[in-house]
């Protein structure tokens, strides 16, 4: 089955500043990757997902980015973070259902 | 378009007691449906999943079954424990095998 890894765990970062997460998969080649928020009691997100190297499909026009330089590695990037930006990040892959990484809980001061 | 919608949270309940969590989705073609389950500070796993009418899935005591007719895909538990307590998620995976559509996630609360 598959494994997926995210890092850092958990990020405080000030406002303003770049943002890089890391999201690698074990146990497949070729999937679907995505990455979804997650506000405080709320709801998932999709932010961006990519069937390929270097596909990315955008699904919520903000000041952040992803890219996808390997088969099984995705980043979500930003080059000044913003307040509303804090939450839970989550990056998922998917061969037929979807499975999700541990998160990341960014919060921006 | 594709969505879903699920009831309300939180569900307040004793252990032991019987659970439904509600789920209704909108849907082009023929989608399959998943329940996941995010427990505090993680992120989600899958619970179940069926991928045609009348399919039930089943999966920790945990039953939903692919109504076609009145496109519900609820979740039942004949008797829940302290350990059940989570936020649940219903989803659906439309013909467009790239996107996921996610309710807004049900927590629940079992009390001792």
């Amino acid at each position: 089955s598959q494994t997926i890894h995210q890092w850092p765990a958990t990020l405080v970062q000030p406002v303003g500043s770049p943002l890089s997460l890391e999201c690698t998969v074990e146990g497949t080649s070729n999937p679907n990757l995505y990455w979804y928020r997650q506000a405080a009691g709320r709801g998932l997100q999709l932010l961006f997902y990519s069937v390929g190297i270097g596909q990315i499909s955008s699904e919520v026009p903000q000041n952040l980015s992803a890219s996808r330089p390997q088969d099984r590695q995705f980043i979500l990037s930003s080059k000044k973070l913003l307040l509303s930006d804090s939450g839970f990040y989550l990056c998922a892959s998917s061969r037929g259902e979807q499975f999700f990484g541990p998160g990341t809980r960014l919060t921006v001061l | 378009g594709n969505s879903v919608t699920q009831m309300e949270g939180p569900v307040t309940l004793s252990e032991e007691a019987f659970l439904t969590i509600n789920c209704t989705y909108t849907a082009t073609g023929y989608p399959s449906l998943f329940w996941y389950v995010q427990y505090p500070g993680e992120g989600l796993q899958l619970l179940l999943k069926a991928t045609k009418a009348d399919d039930k899935g089943s999966n920790k005591g945990f039953e939903a079954t692919y109504r076609k007719e009145t496109t519900s895909f609820h979740l039942e538990k004949g008797s829940v424990q302290v350990s059940d307590s989570a936020v649940y998620f219903c989803a659906l995976r439309g013909d467009n095998f790239n996107k996921f559509y996610f309710g807004s996630g049900t927590k629940l609360n079992v009390k001792p």
